[in-house]
């Protein structure tokens, strides 16, 4: 079975200040594992994705995670969080022949001045 | 590019009103999915369609929901009769084939009063 829990319903940072949003997941086969980005009145957006080539992905925005299959996690990080970067983040898991995309019930970042 | 277009953005209608949401998937993608976000659940399944045939429809309500991919450029969700259970953001994606990253719309707000 496969599932995905963010750790942080809400996450809160200044500008300027990085950003880590957390992600565990369960597969019971070789998952590929995405984060996307819903600002608000938006479909949701992906940022980046994994699908068992290098470990650590960047994506769009300054974004990056990394996957670490001794811990299952799959957490997101920027360096430097900006203002344009509040938005809802949901991590998001499938796996086998996928056949359907598991959500993360959402982390909302807030950036503060 | 032209992403995923979904309409109206907006729908308020009464109860008992049949409801119709319209769905345009990026040229070229074969898989379409429908999904429901609320608060309360967040993200949620409903139906996704594979080269035009639904393959998984266990997300779907009950029997007031259903859709349709007549062609591999159109889908519609309908709710017959709406009921102000149903009020949420709608949003359609699709994707090139079932295990490749969604593209989602910008969502169909509907409000059943």
């Amino acid at each position: 079975a496969q599932s995905v829990t963010q750790l942080d319903s809400h996450v809160s940072v200044s500008e300027g200040t990085p950003v880590l949003l957390r992600c565990n997941y369960s597969s019971s086969y070789s998952p590929s594992l995405f984060w996307y980005v819903q600002h608000p009145n938006k479909g949701l957006q992906l940022l980046l994705k994994y699908t068992s080539a290098a470990t650590l992905v960047k994506g769009i925005n300054g974004f990056e995670a990394e996957f670490k299959k001794s811990e299952t996690s799959f957490h997101l990080t920027k360096p430097s969080a900006h203002m344009s970067d509040a938005a809802e983040y949901f991590c998001v898991v499938s796996a086998g022949n996928f056949n359907k995309f598991y959500f993360g019930s959402g982390t909302k970042l807030n950036v503060k001045p | 590019d032209a992403g995923v277009i979904q309409s109206p953005r907006h729908e308020v209608t009464e109860m008992g009103q049949e409801v119709t949401l319209r769905c345009k998937p990026i040229s070229g993608h074969n898989s379409l999915f429908w999904y429901r976000q609320t608060m309360m659940r967040g993200l949620e399944l409903l139906i996704y369609f594979n080269n035009n045939v639904p393959i998984d429809d266990s997300g779907m309500p009950e029997d007031r929901f259903s859709a349709k991919m007549p062609n591999a450029s159109f889908s519609t969700l309908k709710i017959q009769p709406s009921e102000p259970r149903d009020s949420a953001v709608y949003f359609c994606a699709s994707s090139l084939q079932l295990n490749q990253p969604q593209h989602f719309g910008d969502g169909t707000r509907l409000s059943i009063l």
